[in-house]
Protein backbone atom coordinates (compact mmCIF):
# COMPACT_ATOMS: atom_id res chain seq x y z
CA UNK A 1 0.00 0.00 0.00
CA UNK A 2 1.24 3.44 -0.83
CA UNK A 3 2.12 5.45 2.78
CA UNK A 4 4.62 7.75 4.35
CA UNK A 5 6.38 6.47 7.19
CA UNK A 6 7.98 8.94 10.24
CA UNK A 7 9.85 6.54 11.79
CA UNK A 8 10.90 9.03 14.79
CA UNK A 9 7.43 9.82 16.88
CA UNK A 10 9.13 11.97 19.87
CA UNK A 11 12.95 13.40 19.38
CA UNK A 12 14.57 15.71 21.85
CA UNK A 13 17.48 18.22 21.21
CA UNK A 14 19.51 20.37 22.80
CA UNK A 15 19.36 24.06 21.47
CA UNK A 16 22.35 24.53 19.33
CA UNK A 17 22.62 20.76 18.40
CA UNK A 18 22.20 19.59 14.66
CA UNK A 19 18.36 18.08 13.66
CA UNK A 20 17.63 15.41 11.40
CA UNK A 21 13.78 14.36 10.95
CA UNK A 22 13.76 11.19 8.59
CA UNK A 23 10.81 10.75 6.40
CA UNK A 24 10.22 7.29 3.85
CA UNK A 25 7.66 6.95 1.06
CA UNK A 26 6.17 3.76 -0.05
CA UNK A 27 5.10 4.62 -4.02
CA UNK A 28 5.92 3.29 -7.14
CA UNK A 29 7.13 6.99 -8.95
CA UNK A 30 8.69 9.81 -6.59
CA UNK A 31 5.86 11.72 -5.76
CA UNK A 32 5.84 15.59 -4.85
CA UNK A 33 6.93 15.91 -1.48
CA UNK A 34 6.65 18.51 1.71
CA UNK A 35 7.61 19.20 4.88
CA UNK A 36 4.91 20.93 6.90
CA UNK A 37 5.38 22.17 10.34
CA UNK A 38 2.72 23.04 13.16
CA UNK A 39 3.55 24.85 16.39
CA UNK A 40 1.54 24.43 19.49
CA UNK A 41 -2.08 25.68 18.43
CA UNK A 42 -1.84 26.27 14.90
CA UNK A 43 -2.25 25.02 11.62
CA UNK A 44 0.83 23.85 9.59
CA UNK A 45 2.73 25.87 7.23
CA UNK A 46 4.75 24.59 4.88
CA UNK A 47 8.41 24.67 5.13
CA UNK A 48 9.52 23.05 1.70
CA UNK A 49 8.33 21.12 -1.14
CA UNK A 50 10.39 18.86 -3.99
CA UNK A 51 9.06 18.51 -7.36
CA UNK A 52 12.00 17.49 -9.25
CA UNK A 53 15.66 18.47 -9.88
CA UNK A 54 18.25 19.65 -7.20
CA UNK A 55 17.35 16.52 -4.52
CA UNK A 56 18.87 19.25 -1.84
CA UNK A 57 15.63 21.93 -1.28
CA UNK A 58 15.97 25.17 1.09
CA UNK A 59 12.89 25.71 2.85
CA UNK A 60 11.73 28.59 5.63
CA UNK A 61 13.23 28.79 9.36
CA UNK A 62 16.92 27.69 8.11
CA UNK A 63 15.39 24.24 7.58
CA UNK A 64 16.50 22.34 4.80
CA UNK A 65 15.65 18.59 3.25
CA UNK A 66 17.28 16.09 0.84
CA UNK A 67 15.79 13.50 -1.79
CA UNK A 68 17.20 10.04 -2.10
CA UNK A 69 15.20 7.89 -4.55
CA UNK A 70 17.46 5.01 -4.12
CA UNK A 71 16.20 5.09 -0.23
CA UNK A 72 12.93 6.54 -1.22
CA UNK A 73 13.35 9.36 1.41
CA UNK A 74 13.30 13.26 2.55
CA UNK A 75 14.95 13.35 5.63
CA UNK A 76 14.52 17.15 7.15
CA UNK A 77 17.41 18.50 8.44
CA UNK A 78 18.81 21.73 10.72
CA UNK A 79 22.42 22.59 11.53
CA UNK A 80 21.45 24.05 14.74
CA UNK A 81 18.17 23.73 16.29
CA UNK A 82 16.38 26.97 18.34
CA UNK A 83 14.05 26.49 20.95
CA UNK A 84 11.51 28.07 18.44
CA UNK A 85 11.76 25.32 16.64
CA UNK A 86 9.98 23.10 19.17
CA UNK A 87 6.83 21.92 17.20
CA UNK A 88 5.16 18.76 15.53
CA UNK A 89 6.92 18.26 11.84
CA UNK A 90 4.54 16.26 9.36
CA UNK A 91 6.39 15.15 5.81
CA UNK A 92 3.83 14.58 2.81
CA UNK A 93 3.23 13.50 -0.30
CA UNK A 94 1.41 13.76 -3.37
CA UNK A 95 0.87 10.99 -5.00
CA UNK A 96 -0.43 12.26 -8.52
CA UNK A 97 2.27 14.07 -8.95
CA UNK A 98 1.87 15.59 -12.50
CA UNK A 99 -1.13 14.74 -12.82
CA UNK A 100 -4.91 16.38 -11.40
CA UNK A 101 -4.13 16.24 -8.00
CA UNK A 102 -5.99 18.97 -6.89
CA UNK A 103 -3.65 19.39 -3.89
CA UNK A 104 -4.32 16.34 -2.41
CA UNK A 105 -1.62 15.11 0.34
CA UNK A 106 -0.79 11.89 1.97
CA UNK A 107 0.82 12.96 5.71
CA UNK A 108 2.47 10.81 7.66
CA UNK A 109 2.34 10.31 11.37
CA UNK A 110 4.43 13.35 12.56
CA UNK A 111 7.04 13.57 14.88
CA UNK A 112 7.40 15.72 17.76
CA UNK A 113 10.02 17.90 18.46
CA UNK A 114 11.47 19.15 21.97
CA UNK A 115 14.36 21.32 22.51
CA UNK A 116 16.17 21.26 25.68
CA UNK A 117 17.93 24.84 26.59
CA UNK B 1 -2.20 37.73 3.89
CA UNK B 2 -4.03 34.73 2.91
CA UNK B 3 -6.42 32.91 5.94
CA UNK B 4 -8.49 29.95 6.56
CA UNK B 5 -11.12 30.62 9.25
CA UNK B 6 -12.59 27.70 11.23
CA UNK B 7 -15.50 29.53 13.46
CA UNK B 8 -15.06 27.25 16.05
CA UNK B 9 -11.78 26.37 17.87
CA UNK B 10 -12.92 24.23 20.69
CA UNK B 11 -16.87 22.20 21.15
CA UNK B 12 -17.93 19.94 23.15
CA UNK B 13 -20.73 17.85 22.34
CA UNK B 14 -22.99 15.24 23.24
CA UNK B 15 -23.22 11.61 21.68
CA UNK B 16 -25.50 12.12 19.04
CA UNK B 17 -25.95 15.57 18.44
CA UNK B 18 -25.58 17.33 14.79
CA UNK B 19 -22.61 18.98 14.87
CA UNK B 20 -21.27 21.63 12.27
CA UNK B 21 -17.72 22.20 11.66
CA UNK B 22 -17.15 25.95 9.65
CA UNK B 23 -14.64 27.10 7.13
CA UNK B 24 -14.16 29.70 5.33
CA UNK B 25 -11.01 30.80 3.13
CA UNK B 26 -10.86 34.19 1.60
CA UNK B 27 -8.45 33.49 -1.47
CA UNK B 28 -10.72 32.45 -3.94
CA UNK B 29 -9.27 28.96 -3.83
CA UNK B 30 -11.07 25.81 -5.84
CA UNK B 31 -9.78 23.76 -3.89
CA UNK B 32 -10.78 22.76 0.20
CA UNK B 33 -10.39 20.27 2.29
CA UNK B 34 -10.44 18.41 5.68
CA UNK B 35 -8.20 16.96 7.81
CA UNK B 36 -8.77 15.13 10.70
CA UNK B 37 -5.55 15.06 13.55
CA UNK B 38 -4.76 12.65 15.95
CA UNK B 39 -1.96 11.41 17.96
CA UNK B 40 0.33 8.96 16.06
CA UNK B 41 -1.85 8.89 13.27
CA UNK B 42 -0.96 12.33 11.81
CA UNK B 43 -3.51 13.97 9.46
CA UNK B 44 -6.02 11.87 7.57
CA UNK B 45 -8.76 13.03 4.95
CA UNK B 46 -12.29 12.55 4.99
CA UNK B 47 -13.75 14.84 2.15
CA UNK B 48 -12.16 17.16 -0.08
CA UNK B 49 -14.06 19.96 -2.27
CA UNK B 50 -12.62 20.91 -6.09
CA UNK B 51 -15.47 23.05 -7.06
CA UNK B 52 -18.78 24.31 -5.53
CA UNK B 53 -21.00 21.83 -4.75
CA UNK B 54 -18.38 19.32 -6.11
CA UNK B 55 -17.37 16.72 -3.31
CA UNK B 56 -15.31 13.59 -3.10
CA UNK B 57 -14.65 11.34 -0.36
CA UNK B 58 -11.01 11.09 1.20
CA UNK B 59 -9.73 7.94 3.16
CA UNK B 60 -12.33 8.33 6.09
CA UNK B 61 -15.49 9.56 5.21
CA UNK B 62 -17.69 7.04 7.30
CA UNK B 63 -19.85 9.12 9.95
CA UNK B 64 -19.23 12.54 8.06
CA UNK B 65 -20.97 14.92 5.26
CA UNK B 66 -19.81 17.84 3.60
CA UNK B 67 -21.50 21.10 1.87
CA UNK B 68 -20.11 23.47 -0.43
CA UNK B 69 -22.55 25.88 -1.20
CA UNK B 70 -20.16 28.85 -1.89
CA UNK B 71 -16.44 28.96 -3.12
CA UNK B 72 -15.55 30.16 0.32
CA UNK B 73 -17.03 28.00 2.40
CA UNK B 74 -17.09 24.45 3.45
CA UNK B 75 -18.69 22.83 6.31
CA UNK B 76 -18.24 19.32 7.75
CA UNK B 77 -21.39 17.54 9.25
CA UNK B 78 -21.53 15.17 11.79
CA UNK B 79 -25.16 13.72 11.88
CA UNK B 80 -24.64 12.21 14.52
CA UNK B 81 -21.84 12.82 16.15
CA UNK B 82 -19.82 9.64 18.24
CA UNK B 83 -17.24 9.69 21.23
CA UNK B 84 -15.02 8.17 18.35
CA UNK B 85 -15.39 11.25 16.75
CA UNK B 86 -13.19 13.53 19.41
CA UNK B 87 -10.45 14.95 17.78
CA UNK B 88 -8.98 17.77 16.09
CA UNK B 89 -10.40 18.92 12.55
CA UNK B 90 -8.25 20.65 10.33
CA UNK B 91 -9.23 22.58 7.24
CA UNK B 92 -7.11 23.38 4.40
CA UNK B 93 -7.36 25.15 1.34
CA UNK B 94 -5.30 25.27 -2.05
CA UNK B 95 -5.68 27.07 -5.86
CA UNK B 96 -5.52 24.56 -8.56
CA UNK B 97 -2.65 25.58 -10.10
CA UNK B 98 -0.73 26.15 -6.98
CA UNK B 99 0.98 22.34 -6.28
CA UNK B 100 1.84 21.71 -2.58
CA UNK B 101 1.37 24.58 -0.03
CA UNK B 102 -2.19 24.22 1.39
CA UNK B 103 -2.62 26.25 3.18
CA UNK B 104 -4.27 25.96 7.27
CA UNK B 105 -6.70 27.13 9.58
CA UNK B 106 -5.85 26.96 13.31
CA UNK B 107 -7.57 23.81 13.78
CA UNK B 108 -11.47 22.85 15.81
CA UNK B 109 -10.78 20.75 18.93
CA UNK B 110 -13.70 18.60 18.82
CA UNK B 111 -14.90 16.57 22.42
CA UNK B 112 -17.88 14.20 22.17
CA UNK B 113 -19.45 13.02 25.63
Amino acid sequence: AQSVTQPDIHITVSEGASLELRCNYSYGATPYLFWYVQSPGQGLQLLLKYFSGDTLVQGIKGFEAEFKRSQSSFNLRKPSVHWSDAAEYFCAVDLNAGGTSYGKLTFGQGTILTVHP
Amino acid sequence: DVKVTQSSRYLVKRTGEKVFLECVQDMDHENMFWYRQDPGLGLRLIYFSYDVKMKEKGDIPEGYSVSREKKERFSLILESASTNQTSMYLCASIATSNTGELFFGEGSRLTVL
